[in-house]
């Protein structure tokens, strides 16, 4: 069966230091999506992707953030200078169509120290 | 501004008992999505909605579009359905998910 899958599982890192979140979407998806839920929280939309370009973004996406899809098949987020509140597990989603079934990777769990 | 409330928040239950948890939308949509969040974190999806009924297994949600409500139904519940549910609306490209709902199942 196909599948999402994130890397790293677990990143620990020191305030202030960039992060690169990987993301491989199913093949033939075309439509990807970032969401991160803080410990104890609801899972909150980060960002949504398609067509090489970002179709929404929500008010946490502020300038820190960054996507890319920089070889057709990884989907990357990046934080360019972590701060203790970005603490979180992070999931990479992807479907193939507008309203289709979403198909969520396992999460990455960043700790910021 | 896109609200999603699902309730209860906390549900617990004997097996066997069936189960309802209840997400309510505040603005139009074009799916509504169940998803199920295991302990270790993990989600699943298990239903995407615009209209009707779906059943999948012990698992029943249906969707009701005027009201703006939808709910999950579990017949004859079991301790491994024992997560969180998650109601989320997908409108445009954007999702707004609920706060979840925490289902243990007592055996």
């Amino acid at each position: 069966e196909p599948e999402v899958t994130q890397t790293p599982s677990h990143q620990v890192t020191q305030m202030g230091q960039e992060v690169i979140l990987r993301c491989v979407p199913i093949s033939n998806h075309l439509y990807f999506y970032w969401y991160r839920q803080i410990l104890g929280q609801k899972v909150e939309f980060l960002v949504s992707f398609y067509n090489n370009e970002i179709s929404e973004k929500s008010e946490i996406f502020d300038d820190q953030f960054s996507v890319e899809r920089p070889d057709g098949s990884n989907f990357t987020l990046k934080i360019r200078s972590t701060k203790l509140e970005d603490s979180a597990m992070y999931f990479c989603a992807s479907t193939g169509r507008f309203t289709g079934e979403l198909f969520f990777g396992e999460g990455s769990r960043l700790t910021v120290l | 501004k896109n609200e999603v409330e699902q309730s209860p928040q906390n549900l617990t239950a004997q097996e066997g008992e069936f189960i309802t948890i209840n997400c309510s939308y505040s603005v139009g949509i074009s799916a509504l999505h169940w998803l199920q969040q295991h302990p270790g974190g993990g989600i699943v999806s298990l239903f995407m909605l615009s209209s009707g009924k779906k059943k999948h297994g012990r698992l029943i949600a249906t969707i009701n579009i005027q009201e703006k409500h939808s709910s999950l139904h579990i017949t004859a519940s079991h301790p491994r359905d024992s997560a969180v549910y998650i109601c989320v609306e997908s409108s445009g490209s954007r999702l707004t998910f609920g706060e979840g709902t925490q289902l243990t199942v007592n055996p």
